[in-house]
């Protein structure tokens, strides 16, 4: 069967500090990776997709960047952080080609930055 | 580019009643796929229902059903019965089928159902 692990579960880092949040996919292959961010309360920010290894489609402008170096690894990274940084981060993946099937997201990160 | 809405932030009902969560959404293509998510206070996205676009019939799944619209681009979840545990943020998403494949997501309603 098919799982998907995220982490760090919870992170507190100051401003400026670096980041790099971890996701992996387990049971399936050449799947659709998406990163989103979901502010206290708020709806669910598509950040970041890719749909092989190396391509990444960027949804806005931010201090985020994505990479995807192996075909069930997607990473998000931060050189320097914000305060706006601040959020709820889901990793999830969806079966290439779509046939209809959901995206199967992971626990979550809840990152703070102070 | 696609987006959705959810125009009720929040909803309250009581147990065992009927409640019905708004959603609308533009797209220009004729193909793709709607669903709606919901996430209980662990935070972990869970699936609902989903809905084909070349499909007329009407999705269902126990006690949650929706209903499409696809001329008004309205796509509807009603909870019948509702529990106390269907308490929970719900989300509206829509996918398209050809080209990017990414899913796009409403801003959420929340959902309590009072005992």
């Amino acid at each position: 069967s098919q799982t998907i692990h995220q982490w760090p579960a919870t992170l507190v880092q100051p401003v400026g500090s670096p980041l790099s949040l971890e996701c992996t996919v387990e049971g399936t292959s050449n799947p659709n990776l998406y990163w989103y961010r979901q502010a206290a309360g708020r709806g669910l920010q598509l950040l970041f997709y890719s749909v092989g290894i190396g391509q990444i489609s960027s949804e806005v402008p931010q201090n985020l960047s994505a990479s995807r170096p192996q075909d069930r690894q997607f990473i998000l990274s931060s050189k320097k952080l914000l305060l706006s940084d601040s959020g709820f981060y889901l990793c999830a993946w969806s079966v290439r080609p779509l046939r209809g099937t959901e995206a199967f997201f992971g626990q979550g990160t809840r990152l703070t930055v102070v | 580019a696609q987006t959705v809405t959810q125009s009720q932030p929040e909803m309250s009902v009581q147990e065992a009643e009927t409640v019905t969560l708004s959603c609308t959404y533009d797209t220009s293509e004729n193909n793709y796929y709607l669903f709606w998510y919901k996430q209980p206070p662990s935070r972990q996205m869970i699936l609902v229902i989903r809905q084909e676009a070349y499909k007329q019939q009407n999705a269902t799944e126990n006690r949650f059903s929706v209903n499409f619209q696809k001329a008004a681009k309205s796509f509807s979840l009603k909870i019948s019965d509702s529990q106390l545990g269907d308490t929970a943020m719900y989300f509206c998403a829509f996918m398209k089928i050809q080209g990017a494949q990414k899913l796009v997501f409403g801003q959420g309603t929340r959902l309590t159902i009072n005992p």
